[in-house]
């Protein structure tokens, strides 16, 4: 069973639309978090979840918009998809801190052209 | 955002070899930190984990964690080709909510 998994894998976009990716973890965790890695590989984070309530929030366009339904799911949102979006985003999970390490998703690779 | 550095490698090291990597952090109230291995095209997968000073042991891997020299290592033993991937030095954050990343080190193993 896969502990955090995010949808969809890949996901081909042209410049100026809206697309959404979703994440769902069944390791009860109360932290989701979302991550996006550039092509330098370097790991940012963008949000945090806790319970459902926002608790991080770095500095992201608001063109990203996070929702979480329920503390098992967090989705991410974005707007008007721009050529520097262009991505690797990660869901992530972990217990309530100051828990343990973070769990991550298999990643969705955003090519924006 | 809190800095974590890691030199970015390649470092290469012969089959059998010992592997050092090292990472250093600049907010001096940090308490948790995290070593995660990622081949490419794959997500990050934990290796190690290590709170207190000192050294910590699981199998080939050796997390070291000086707090007063804000610095923290993870040693490979007998290291494979398999291990051939970047690993990522990561540290709870102030406010506990999520993990700085450093931009991690390439570590190649040759046959």
């Amino acid at each position: 069973d896969t502990a955090v998994s995010q949808t969809p894998k890949y996901l081909v976009t042209q410049m100026g639309n809206d697309k959404s990716i979703k994440c769902e973890q069944n390791l009860g965790h109360d932290t989701m978090y979302w991550y996006k890695q550039d092509s330098k590989k370097f790991l940012k984070i963008m949000f945090s979840y806790n319970n459902k309530e926002l608790i991080i929030n770095e500095t992201v366009p608001n063109r990203f918009s996070p929702k979480s339904p329920d503390k098992a799911h967090l989705n991410l949102h974005i707007n008007s998809l721009e050529l520097g979006d262009s991505a690797v985003y990660f869901c992530a999970s972990s217990l309530e801190a100051p828990g343990g390490p973070l769990h991550f998703g298999n990643g969705t690779r955003l090519t924006v052209t | 955002q809190k800095e974590v550095e890691q030199n970015s490698g390649p470092l290469s090291v012969p089959e059998g070899a010992i592997a050092s990597l090292n990472c250093t952090y600049s907010d001096r109230v940090s308490q948790s930190f995290f070593w995660y291995r990622q081949y490419s095209g794959k997500s990050p997968e934990l290796i190690m984990s290590i709170y207190s000073n000192g050294d910590k042991e699981d199998g080939r891997f050796t997390a070291q964690l000086n707090k007063a020299s804000q610095y923290v290592s993870l040693l490979i033993r007998d290291s494979q080709p398999s291990d051939s991937a970047t690993y990522l030095c990561a540290v709870r954050t102030n406010s506990g909510y999520a993990l700085n990343f450093g931009k991690g080190t390439s570590l190649l193993v040759t046959p």
